[in-house]
Protein backbone atom coordinates (compact mmCIF):
# COMPACT_ATOMS: atom_id res chain seq x y z
CA UNK A 1 0.00 0.00 0.00
CA UNK A 2 2.09 2.60 -1.20
CA UNK A 3 1.95 6.44 -0.20
CA UNK A 4 3.33 9.14 2.50
CA UNK A 5 3.52 8.77 6.10
CA UNK A 6 4.26 11.48 8.53
CA UNK A 7 4.91 11.19 11.73
CA UNK A 8 4.43 12.04 14.91
CA UNK A 9 0.88 13.52 13.81
CA UNK A 10 0.77 15.99 17.34
CA UNK A 11 4.23 17.12 18.29
CA UNK A 12 4.85 19.49 21.24
CA UNK A 13 7.70 22.08 21.55
CA UNK A 14 9.61 23.81 24.14
CA UNK A 15 11.30 27.05 23.95
CA UNK A 16 14.74 26.64 23.03
CA UNK A 17 14.23 23.27 21.46
CA UNK A 18 14.70 21.39 18.33
CA UNK A 19 12.28 19.28 17.01
CA UNK A 20 12.40 16.72 14.11
CA UNK A 21 9.00 15.61 11.58
CA UNK A 22 9.73 12.73 10.28
CA UNK A 23 8.57 11.75 6.26
CA UNK A 24 8.73 8.66 4.41
CA UNK A 25 7.22 7.76 1.33
CA UNK A 26 7.14 4.31 -0.52
CA UNK A 27 6.06 5.60 -3.83
CA UNK A 28 9.79 5.65 -5.27
CA UNK A 29 9.15 8.91 -6.27
CA UNK A 30 12.47 11.22 -6.44
CA UNK A 31 11.52 14.79 -5.43
CA UNK A 32 10.50 15.80 -1.69
CA UNK A 33 8.78 18.68 -0.09
CA UNK A 34 8.10 20.43 2.74
CA UNK A 35 5.40 23.17 3.20
CA UNK A 36 4.11 25.05 5.99
CA UNK A 37 0.41 25.71 6.05
CA UNK A 38 -0.97 28.63 8.41
CA UNK A 39 -4.25 30.24 8.54
CA UNK A 40 -5.01 32.30 5.51
CA UNK A 41 -1.70 32.21 3.67
CA UNK A 42 -2.36 28.56 1.93
CA UNK A 43 1.00 26.08 1.49
CA UNK A 44 4.72 27.45 1.80
CA UNK A 45 7.46 25.78 0.94
CA UNK A 46 10.38 25.45 3.35
CA UNK A 47 12.57 23.10 1.48
CA UNK A 48 12.54 20.58 -1.34
CA UNK A 49 14.84 18.14 -2.88
CA UNK A 50 15.40 16.69 -5.91
CA UNK A 51 17.93 14.01 -5.62
CA UNK A 52 19.38 12.19 -2.47
CA UNK A 53 21.94 14.04 -0.79
CA UNK A 54 20.59 17.14 -2.67
CA UNK A 55 18.22 20.14 -1.29
CA UNK A 56 17.35 23.55 -1.51
CA UNK A 57 15.71 26.64 0.40
CA UNK A 58 11.84 27.85 -0.18
CA UNK A 59 10.51 31.12 0.41
CA UNK A 60 10.77 30.34 4.28
CA UNK A 61 13.42 28.17 4.85
CA UNK A 62 15.10 30.22 7.78
CA UNK A 63 14.82 28.25 11.44
CA UNK A 64 14.30 24.95 9.61
CA UNK A 65 16.77 22.10 8.56
CA UNK A 66 16.73 19.33 6.55
CA UNK A 67 18.10 16.03 5.11
CA UNK A 68 17.75 13.48 2.67
CA UNK A 69 20.23 10.71 2.92
CA UNK A 70 17.82 8.25 1.33
CA UNK A 71 15.00 8.51 -1.19
CA UNK A 72 12.43 7.24 0.99
CA UNK A 73 13.22 10.08 3.93
CA UNK A 74 13.15 13.32 4.09
CA UNK A 75 12.68 14.79 7.38
CA UNK A 76 12.17 18.49 8.69
CA UNK A 77 13.86 20.04 11.53
CA UNK A 78 12.46 22.85 13.00
CA UNK A 79 15.27 24.75 15.38
CA UNK A 80 14.96 26.99 18.36
CA UNK A 81 15.52 29.95 15.73
CA UNK A 82 12.09 29.36 14.38
CA UNK A 83 10.61 32.23 16.31
CA UNK A 84 6.65 31.13 15.51
CA UNK A 85 7.11 27.69 14.89
CA UNK A 86 3.21 26.59 15.44
CA UNK A 87 1.81 25.77 12.42
CA UNK A 88 0.50 22.44 10.04
CA UNK A 89 3.19 20.59 8.66
CA UNK A 90 2.72 19.23 5.28
CA UNK A 91 5.07 16.92 3.50
CA UNK A 92 4.58 15.84 -0.50
CA UNK A 93 6.33 13.75 -2.93
CA UNK A 94 6.52 13.55 -6.86
CA UNK A 95 8.30 11.82 -9.38
CA UNK A 96 10.43 15.23 -10.47
CA UNK A 97 10.22 18.17 -9.25
CA UNK A 98 8.50 20.61 -11.66
CA UNK A 99 8.28 19.40 -15.25
CA UNK A 100 4.48 19.31 -14.78
CA UNK A 101 4.20 16.09 -12.06
CA UNK A 102 1.89 15.88 -9.44
CA UNK A 103 3.27 15.78 -5.70
CA UNK A 104 1.12 13.77 -3.66
CA UNK A 105 0.60 14.85 0.18
CA UNK A 106 1.26 13.17 3.42
CA UNK A 107 -1.69 13.29 6.53
CA UNK A 108 0.47 16.48 8.06
CA UNK A 109 2.08 17.26 11.56
CA UNK A 110 0.75 20.10 13.67
CA UNK A 111 3.54 21.32 15.86
CA UNK A 112 2.54 23.51 18.77
CA UNK A 113 4.33 25.61 20.99
CA UNK A 114 4.55 25.38 25.00
CA UNK B 1 4.67 39.01 -4.92
CA UNK B 2 1.88 36.04 -5.39
CA UNK B 3 2.27 34.64 -8.39
CA UNK B 4 -0.87 32.24 -7.95
CA UNK B 5 -3.96 34.17 -6.44
CA UNK B 6 -7.47 32.80 -5.56
CA UNK B 7 -9.25 35.99 -4.91
CA UNK B 8 -12.00 34.82 -2.88
CA UNK B 9 -11.58 33.63 0.16
CA UNK B 10 -14.89 31.60 0.45
CA UNK B 11 -17.65 30.73 -1.78
CA UNK B 12 -20.81 29.14 -0.69
CA UNK B 13 -23.01 27.35 -2.77
CA UNK B 14 -26.49 24.86 -2.69
CA UNK B 15 -26.31 21.19 -3.43
CA UNK B 16 -26.44 19.90 -6.73
CA UNK B 17 -25.71 23.81 -8.26
CA UNK B 18 -22.65 24.42 -9.80
CA UNK B 19 -19.80 25.39 -7.60
CA UNK B 20 -17.11 27.45 -9.47
CA UNK B 21 -13.60 28.20 -7.91
CA UNK B 22 -11.39 31.02 -9.34
CA UNK B 23 -7.37 31.13 -10.09
CA UNK B 24 -5.00 33.85 -11.48
CA UNK B 25 -1.76 33.53 -11.93
CA UNK B 26 0.96 36.05 -13.06
CA UNK B 27 3.80 34.09 -14.11
CA UNK B 28 4.29 33.05 -18.12
CA UNK B 29 6.38 30.35 -17.77
CA UNK B 30 4.31 28.39 -16.35
CA UNK B 31 2.72 25.31 -17.82
CA UNK B 32 0.49 23.18 -16.01
CA UNK B 33 -1.40 23.69 -13.53
CA UNK B 34 -3.35 21.96 -10.27
CA UNK B 35 -6.45 21.61 -8.18
CA UNK B 36 -5.98 19.93 -4.66
CA UNK B 37 -8.78 19.52 -2.16
CA UNK B 38 -8.08 20.17 1.52
CA UNK B 39 -10.22 19.19 4.61
CA UNK B 40 -9.35 20.15 8.20
CA UNK B 41 -6.50 18.83 9.72
CA UNK B 42 -5.41 16.25 6.73
CA UNK B 43 -3.14 16.34 3.64
CA UNK B 44 -4.32 18.34 0.22
CA UNK B 45 -5.34 15.10 -2.27
CA UNK B 46 -4.96 15.72 -6.01
CA UNK B 47 -8.26 16.76 -7.85
CA UNK B 48 -7.52 17.40 -11.57
CA UNK B 49 -5.02 19.15 -13.75
CA UNK B 50 -4.60 20.61 -17.14
CA UNK B 51 -1.36 21.33 -19.41
CA UNK B 52 -1.15 24.68 -20.87
CA UNK B 53 -1.15 23.01 -24.75
CA UNK B 54 -4.91 22.24 -23.34
CA UNK B 55 -8.10 24.75 -22.51
CA UNK B 56 -10.13 21.97 -20.88
CA UNK B 57 -9.89 19.02 -19.05
CA UNK B 58 -12.84 16.90 -17.32
CA UNK B 59 -12.97 14.60 -14.60
CA UNK B 60 -16.33 13.33 -13.53
CA UNK B 61 -17.99 16.08 -12.10
CA UNK B 62 -14.84 18.22 -12.21
CA UNK B 63 -13.45 19.96 -14.87
CA UNK B 64 -10.75 22.74 -15.16
CA UNK B 65 -11.00 25.28 -17.81
CA UNK B 66 -7.41 27.30 -18.63
CA UNK B 67 -7.34 30.77 -20.31
CA UNK B 68 -3.86 31.20 -21.11
CA UNK B 69 -4.48 35.02 -22.34
CA UNK B 70 -6.09 36.15 -19.29
CA UNK B 71 -3.97 33.90 -17.16
CA UNK B 72 -6.55 32.87 -15.73
CA UNK B 73 -8.20 29.22 -14.76
CA UNK B 74 -11.17 28.14 -12.88
CA UNK B 75 -12.27 24.92 -11.53
CA UNK B 76 -16.08 23.75 -12.05
CA UNK B 77 -17.70 21.23 -10.04
CA UNK B 78 -21.34 19.83 -11.30
CA UNK B 79 -23.31 19.20 -9.21
CA UNK B 80 -21.99 19.92 -5.92
CA UNK B 81 -22.33 17.58 -3.36
CA UNK B 82 -21.79 18.48 0.43
CA UNK B 83 -19.25 16.03 0.83
CA UNK B 84 -17.57 18.65 -1.53
CA UNK B 85 -17.44 21.43 1.22
CA UNK B 86 -13.40 21.96 1.73
CA UNK B 87 -10.96 24.34 0.95
CA UNK B 88 -9.57 24.46 -2.66
CA UNK B 89 -6.03 25.23 -3.73
CA UNK B 90 -4.97 26.40 -6.93
CA UNK B 91 -1.53 25.02 -8.42
CA UNK B 92 1.25 25.90 -11.20
CA UNK B 93 4.12 24.70 -12.27
CA UNK B 94 6.78 26.43 -14.30
CA UNK B 95 8.71 23.67 -16.61
CA UNK B 96 12.37 22.76 -15.54
CA UNK B 97 13.00 21.72 -11.77
CA UNK B 98 10.76 24.03 -10.14
CA UNK B 99 8.42 23.10 -6.89
CA UNK B 100 4.62 23.97 -7.46
CA UNK B 101 3.41 27.32 -6.35
CA UNK B 102 0.26 27.41 -4.40
CA UNK B 103 -2.62 29.78 -4.03
CA UNK B 104 -3.99 30.94 -0.40
CA UNK B 105 -7.14 28.28 -1.30
CA UNK B 106 -10.90 29.04 -1.39
CA UNK B 107 -12.97 27.54 1.07
CA UNK B 108 -15.77 26.05 -0.34
CA UNK B 109 -19.14 25.10 1.82
CA UNK B 110 -21.85 23.39 0.06
CA UNK B 111 -25.08 23.55 2.03
CA UNK B 112 -27.99 21.01 1.78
Amino acid sequence: DGGITQSPKYLFRKEGQNVTLSCEQNLNHDAMYWYRQDPGQGLRLIYYSQIVNDFQKGDIAEGYSVSREKKESFPLTVTSAQKNPTAFYLCASSIRSGDGKTQYFGPGTRLLVL
Amino acid sequence: DQQVKQNSPSLSVQEGRISILNCDYTNSMFDYFLWYKKYPAEGPTFLISISSIKDKNEDGRFTVFLNKSAKHLSLHIVPSQPGDSAVYFCAASAMGNTPLVFGKGTRLSVIA
